[in-house]
């Protein structure tokens, strides 16, 4: 259990373009969704974090108007780079996180298998 | 931001080895999770621990929680090829947010 899935799993894009990364629960409710950016051989930095229905709340540095991050559902969530740069390149990944049986949140994420993004 | 240092960054042992890895943090955590990471691919959950103290095993791998919650340890026994990988804890707080360590890379030999 716990499968989160992303899409694409690659893209390659021009500069100036947008690009839209979905993350998807497969078969649970995620009631939180993170988005991360992982740069070669470092660990992973958050980026923001989505809860259903409201509105992201980004990390510091990040830019929000960059970044669009839409919550649709407990299943769906969607990081859209807009007007990307070569900067912009960078591996992608989403986690979902969803409480535990016993009802105590162990703040357990379950990645996605990432998306890696190259802008020309 | 709360702080988790790993140790060591870089690991690399013969097939057949013991290995461990150390995750220290002068802050307490709800929780603390291990993923192993391979490249190009997303974390994979390993483990969570929860109470101070706690020891989990899985198969060859045996994790520990420090009795204060500050700090962790993976240890693998006789380490294979297929234990290769990024290593990543991570430690859980209030705010339902991971603080991750660094990495540790770990390459077993064949």
């Amino acid at each position: 259990g716990a499968v989160v899935s992303q899409h694409p799993s690659r893209v390659i894009c021009k500069s100036g373009t947008s690009v839209k990364i979905e993350c998807r629960s497969l078969d649970f409710q995620a009631t939180t969704m993170f988005w991360y950016r992982q740069f070669p051989k470092q660990s992973l930095m958050l980026m923001a974090t989505s809860n259903e229905g409201s509105k992201a709340t980004y990390e510091q540095g990040v830019e929000k108007d960059k970044f669009l991050i839409n919550h649709a559902s407990l299943t769906l969530s969607t990081l859209t780079v807009t007007s990307a740069h070569p900067e912009d390149s960078s591996f992608y990944i989403c986690s979902a996180s969803a409480p535990r049986q016993r009802g105590v949140y162990y703040n357990e994420q379950f990645f996605g298998p990432g998306t890696r993004l190259t802008v020309l | 931001t709360q702080l988790l240092e790993q140790s060591p960054q870089f690991l690399s042992i013969q097939e057949g080895e013991n290995l461990t890895v150390y995750c220290n943090s002068s802050s307490v955590f709800s929780s603390l999770q291990w993923y192993r990471q391979e490249p190009g691919e997303g974390p994979v959950l390993l483990v969570t621990v929860v109470t101070g103290g706690e020891v989990k095993k899985l198969k060859r791998l045996t994790f520990q929680f420090g009795d204060a919650r500050k700090d962790s340890s993976l240890h693998i026994t006789a380490a294979q090829p297929g234990d290769t990988g990024l290593y990543l804890c991570a430690g859980g707080s209030n705010d339902y947010k991971l603080s991750f360590g660094a990495g540790t890379t770990v390459t077993v030999r064949a």
